[in-house]
């Protein structure tokens, strides 16, 4: 099982451009988080999914950003018009269901830098 | 809202002497927290959760809802544990984690 996968790893955009960090959960898992990570920081919770539902958007920035995750393929996060201050690095975690039994998993993490 | 507080964000001491990160965590309902591991260029890995009362690579740790802490502690750190760790807590209302800004733990040798 190669664990929870993210790419790119590393991604630079300019002002003005859309970014797009994709996420593939661990096999068996049908749950997937995103979390934001900025410097000095502790990772900050943006979204809560399941197969082709958000169930929990409460911690992602009302514009500009949005989260899906397809029947088939990865999950997708997309910031859309980055600015500087989208500038950190954004971590997936999946689990197989919801519960404290079942921890997170995470991923290496994509660091996104806005030139 | 629940909130997770560790205070120190550095923390270091020499091989072999005892280690504690402290965690304190804010949250109106049962609180399930789990310290979780980032060793260098690894990604965060989970350490272990209160609920498990397990001990990994010597670390304990003990939730006090008392005083509303969950420390973690090693009673002879080694050079391997140098890592960030990070206090989170599980909200099953919220089905999210909440975690505390980490604490940069270097063990001397």
């Amino acid at each position: 099982n190669a664990g929870v996968m993210q790419n790119p790893r590393h991604l630079v955009r300019r002002r003005g451009q859309e970014a797009r960090l994709r996420c593939s959960p661990m096999k068996g898992h049908s749950h997937v988080y995103w979390y934001r990570q900025l410097p000095e920081e502790g990772l900050k919770f943006m979204v809560y999914l399941q197969k082709e539902n958000i169930i929990d958007e409460s911690g992602m920035p009302k514009e500009r950003f949005s989260a899906e995750f397809p029947k088939e393929g990865p999950s997708i996060l997309r910031i859309q018009q980055v600015v500087r201050g989208d500038s950190a690095a954004y971590f997936c975690a999946s689990s197989p269901q919801v519960g404290v039994a079942q921890p997170q998993h995470f991923g290496d993490g994509t660091r996104l830098s806005i030139l | 809202a629940q909130r997770v507080t560790q205070p120190e964000k550095l923390l270091s001491v020499f091989k072999g002497a005892p280690v504690e990160l402290k965690c304190n965590y804010s949250y109106s309902g049962s609180p399930e927290l789990f310290w979780y591991v980032q060793y260098s260029r690894q990604r965060l890995q989970l350490l272990l959760r209160h609920i498990s009362r397990e001990s990994i690579k010597g670390f304990t740790a003990d939730l006090n809802k008392g005083e509303t802490s969950f420390h973690l502690k090693k009673p002879f750190a080694q050079e391997e544990d140098s890592a960030m760790y990070y206090c989170a807590l599980f909200s099953g209302s919220a089905r999210q984690l909440t975690f505390g800004s980490g604490t940069q733990l270097t063990v001397l040798p």
